[in-house]
């Protein structure tokens, strides 16, 4: 089927601790997001890409980069995780801008947890 | 910017009764896609409605419908004969332009569903 694909469910990281977290899709879809979603909280757009063109939202701190190699894959990178980043991660992706239901399909997403 | 607001943090509600998420929005736009979006413990986002700005009809989905209210600016989540299933966090989200061929989802801040049996 298919699908968004998160890599790994669980992570655990220590503090400073550089670390990335893999999204990947077989949608073929032009565009991939990135959101944090902490406890409790509505998920928050960090950036995404359109095919491959980078848009980053102006609040995501600098810590936090992405990089998107091929149209089926997409990684989160945390070059200093804080114990404030640890949230769960979630990778959506969609197919395009323009339509009208331009439904974003998520991953399961990956549960980051910094001692 | 846009705005959703949701309501009500948390709800509990009896098996087999139906329910309504609350969901409003403010927008200056014309044109607008609201969704809704069920995510469970797992932490997976389910899509499971969509209204757009200019639909006429209210947007149904098997057991999910959307009470779409333009003047009100309203989009209230209607599941009827709930089921055990259907408890988890329930988030409203519009589309939100940014400029030329570039968007992105606006959340709410959610509703915990709980069905008692």
């Amino acid at each position: 089927d298919a699908m968004v694909i998160q890599n790994p469910r669980y992570q655990v990281t220590q503090f400073g601790k550089p670390v990335t977290l893999s999204c990947s899709q077989t949608l073929n879809h032009n565009v991939m997001y990135w959101y944090q979603q902490k406890s409790s909280q509505a998920p928050k757009l960090l950036f995404h890409y359109y095919d491959k063109d980078f848009n980053n939202e102006a609040d995501t701190p600098d810590n936090f980069q992405s990089r998107r190699p091929n149209t089926s894959f997409c990684f989160l990178d945390i070059r200093s995780p804080g114990l404030g980043d640890a949230a769960m991660y979630l990778c959506a992706t969609s197919r395009d801008w323009g339509t009208l239901l331009n439904e974003q399909f998520f991953g399961p997403g990956t549960r980051l947890t910094v001692l | 910017a846009q705005k959703i607001t949701q309501t009500q943090p948390g709800m509990f509600v009896q098996e087999k009764e139906a329910v309504t998420l609350d969901c409003t929005y403010d927008t200056s736009d014309q044109s607008y896609g609201l969704f809704w979006y069920k995510q469970p413990s797992s932490g997976e986002m389910i899509f499971l409605i969509y209204q757009g700005s200019y639909d006429e009809q209210n947007a149904t989905e098997g057991r999910y419908s959307l009470n779409f209210q333009k003047a009100r600016k309203s989009a209230n989540l209607v599941i009827s004969a709930s089921q055990l299933g259907d408890s988890a966090m329930y988030f409203c989200a519009m589309r939100e332009p940014l400029s030329l061929g570039n968007e992105k989802l606006t959340f709410g801040t959610g509703t915990r569903l709980t069905i008692i049996p």
